[in-house]
C-alpha cells in the first residue's frame, strides 16, 4: 500500500519561513511533488523532487531524501496569500496524496 | 500551458437522481485522466482512472456501479453518479497527466451538493 504523513496543521507569521514536512510509504516510487490548494479551488503544482537533494522555485524550495522516505517543503517570507493547504504526493503510475497540511499565516 | 475544463462547476440534486460531470482536456489529447474526491478539510482521494476506449480501473472501494465513468474520446471523460444520496456531496476534481512523470494538470472542480 502507499501511505503519506504530514502535519495537518501550521502556523506560522507573515514574513517568516515554515517547513512542512512528509514521509511517505510506497510500494513504487518515482518521486516527490508539491502542490498548493486554496479553498475551494483545484490543487496547483508547486514542485517536484525524483533525485535526493534541493529544488528552488523562488520563494518555495522542496528537498527530498529518497533513503529516508522524506521530504520537505520550504516556505520563505511568507504572505497572506501563502494561507492554504499543501499536499505532497507521490508519482508512481498515479499520483497519491498526502492528508494536507493548512497553513496559517498570522500578521 | 495545458487546460482541463470541468462542467458543471457546482451541482445542487435532490437524493435518488443521477448527476453527470465532464471532464474535457481543451488543448491537448488525454487517453488517461483521473478522478478525484475531496471531502471537507481533507485530502483529494483518487476514485478511479479513466481510460479512453476501454473500461476505467477503479481504487478499492470504490463502487463502480455507482460511479460510472465513460472516457469516449481523447479529450473528454464523464463521471456520472448514479443514486446520489447526500453522502455523495463533496467536491470531484478530475486530471490529465502531462508529458512529464509528474505533470497533472487538474479541472477546477465540481462542488456535488446532493439533498
Amino acid at each position: 500500500g502507499q501511505s503519506l504523513e504530514q502535519p495537518s496543521e501550521v502556523t506560522a507569521v507573515e514574513g517568516a519561513i515554515v517547513q512542512i514536512n512528509c514521509t511517505y510509504q510506497t510500494s513504487g516510487f518515482y518521486g516527490l511533488s508539491w502542490y498548493q490548494q486554496h479553498d475551494g479551488g483545484a490543487p496547483t503544482f508547486l514542485s517536484y523532487n525524483a533525485l535526493d537533494g534541493l529544488e528552488e522555485t523562488g520563494r518555495f524550495s522542496s528537498f527530498l531524501s529518497r533513503s529516508d522516505s522524506y521530504g520537505y517543503l520550504l516556505l520563505q517570507e511568507l504572505q497572506m496569500k501563502d494561507s492554504a493547504s499543501y499536499f505532497c504526493a507521490v508519482s508512481d503510475d498515479k499520483i497519491i496524496f498526502g492528508k494536507g497540511t493548512r497553513l496559517h499565516i498570522l500578521p | 500551458g495545458a487546460v482541463v475544463s470541468q462542467h458543471p462547476s457546482w451541482v445542487i440534486c435532490k437524493s435518488g437522481t443521477s448527476v453527470k460531470i465532464e471532464c474535457r482536456s481543451l488543448d491537448f489529447q488525454a487517453t488517461t485522466m483521473f478522478w478525484y474526491r475531496q471531502f471537507p478539510k481533507q485530502s483529494l482521494m483518487l476514485m478511479a482512472t479513466s481510460n479512453e476506449g476501454s473500461k476505467a480501473t477503479y481504487e478499492q472501494g470504490v463502487e463502480k456501479d455507482k460511479f460510472l465513468i465513460n472516457h469516449a474520446s481523447l479529450t473528454l471523460s464523464t463521471l456520472t453518479v448514479t443514486s446520489a444520496h447526500p453522502e455523495d456531496s463533496s467536491f470531484y476534481i478530475c486530471s490529465a497527466p502531462g508529458t512529464l512523470v509528474y505533470e497533472q494538470y487538474f479541472g477546477p472542480g465540481t462542488r456535488l451538493t446532493v439533498t
